[in-house]
Parts: C-alpha cells; sequence; structure tokens
C-alpha cells in the first residue's frame, strides 16, 4: 500500500535560510507525488508534483523537490526563507496508479522568524 | 476561473445531531472527492465521485456517513447521528478527469461537535 511519512511536526527557520521538510514514502509502483501548502483557515494548495518526468521539480513560489528513488524521499526545499512561507505542508502520493486519491502524510508546520 | 465552493464554513453541533455540507467544484469537473481532516493530521479520503457514480468509499463510515452527487455536478456530505471524534475539517476537491493532477481544494468546513 502507498504510504508517505513526513519527518518532523515542526520546522522552524529564520528568515533567509534554508528551507528542508522531509518526506519519504513507500510504494510498490512508481509513485506520483505532491507537495501541498495549508495556510491557516484555507483548503490545500499544489506546490509541485513528481509525474516520473524530470526528477528536479520546480514548482510555485521558489519552491522545489527532488524524486531520489534509492532513498525513496522526495523532500521540499527553497534556498531562502520568507515570512510568508509559514504555514503547514503536506507531502502526498497517489493511491494508485491510476492516479485515483491522495494519501497525505501528516503534515509540517513551517515557522518563519525575523 | 472560479474554485471550489464550499458552504457553510463553520458549523457547531451537538452529539447525535445530524449535519450536511455542501460542495460546488468547478464547472466540468467531472470527479469530485471529499477528504476529512482532523486536527494534526493530513486529509482522509471519504469518498470519490466519478460524475455521479461513487470510485471509492472505502473508507467512509457508511453507518453514519453518506454522500451523493445528483447530476454530476454539486455533492452534499451528510452525518448522522455525529460524534465527537467527527469535528473534523471537511474539504471537498475537483479535478477534471480522473488523476491526482489537477486537483483543486475548496476552502473546507470546519465542523466541531459538542
Amino acid at each position: 500500500a502507498q504510504s508517505v511519512t513526513q519527518l518532523g511536526s515542526h520546522v522552524s527557520v529564520s528568515e533567509g535560510a534554508l528551507v528542508l521538510l522531509r518526506c519519504n514514502y513507500s510504494s510498490s509502483v512508481p509513485p506520483y507525488l505532491f507537495w501541498y501548502v495549508q495556510y491557516p483557515n484555507q483548503g490545500l494548495q499544489l506546490l509541485l508534483k513528481y509525474t516520473s518526468a524530470a526528477t528536479l521539480v520546480k514548482g510555485i513560489n521558489g519552491f522545489e523537490a527532488e524524486f531520489k528513488k534509492s532513498e525513496t524521499s522526495f523532500h521540499l526545499t527553497k534556498p531562502s526563507a520568507h515570512m510568508s512561507d509559514a504555514a503547514e505542508y503536506f507531502c502526498a502520493v497517489d493511491k494508485d496508479q491510476a492516479g485515483t486519491a491522495l494519501i497525505f502524510g501528516k503534515g509540517t508546520t513551517l515557522s518563519v522568524s525575523s | 476561473e472560479a474554485g471550489v465552493a464550499q458552504s457553510p464554513r463553520y458549523k457547531i453541533i451537538e452529539k447525535r445531531q445530524s449535519v450536511a455540507f455542501w460542495c460546488n467544484p468547478i464547472s466540468g469537473h467531472a470527479t469530485l472527492y471529499w477528504y476529512q481532516q482532523i486536527l494534526g493530521q493530513g486529509p482522509k479520503l471519504l469518498i470519490q465521485f466519478q460524475n455521479n457514480g461513487v470510485v471509492d468509499d472505502s473508507q467512509l463510515p457508511k453507518d453514519r456517513f453518506s454522500a451523493e452527487r445528483l447530476k454530476g455536478v454539486d455533492s452534499t456530505l451528510k452525518i448522522q447521528p455525529a460524534k465527537l471524534e467527527d469535528s473534523a475539517v471537511y474539504l471537498c476537491a475537483s479535478s477534471l478527469t480522473q488523476g491526482a493532477h489537477g486537483y483543486t481544494f475548496g476552502s473546507g468546513t470546519r465542523l466541531t461537535v459538542v
């Protein structure tokens, strides 16, 4: 069965510092992987997705993620954090190769201090 | 393009009462999903519709939860009777085709059962 594990429920960085949010997946087939961001009292917004094309995926707001099959990882990074990046981040994997529903991790809260 | 509309935004009910949530997907989106997001957890799929047919309802607690999508457009999710553990945010999402690539989430309905 597909699953994702987000390492660290809370990450704190200073403004301008590197952001690294970790996600490891478990999948019996080549996965499709996603990162979503959720601001308070809002729905989820897609940051980026991996669908078996380039292993380095660039998303919105300066975020990117690299698919590493050998490490079963899909970590999210941003070179320089901004105060507006403070939010909840979710890693997700599709339920099956038919691209149906998503299975989400428990989320990582990113705090950015000035 | 208008987003996914959900109502109400907030609802407080007593346990054993019933409640209904409404979702209007993006025009033309054939696939509609309902997710439950309990505080501190990632969203969990409750049910997936393709047009007005159910694709996956394996995680829907059918003894108390029901959902319908008449005419393949709007959808209603109902809980009857509600339990304390149903307190959560209920998210609706839609996509043009069956697949996670083009998900758009609504802002959700926050349910509190007291």
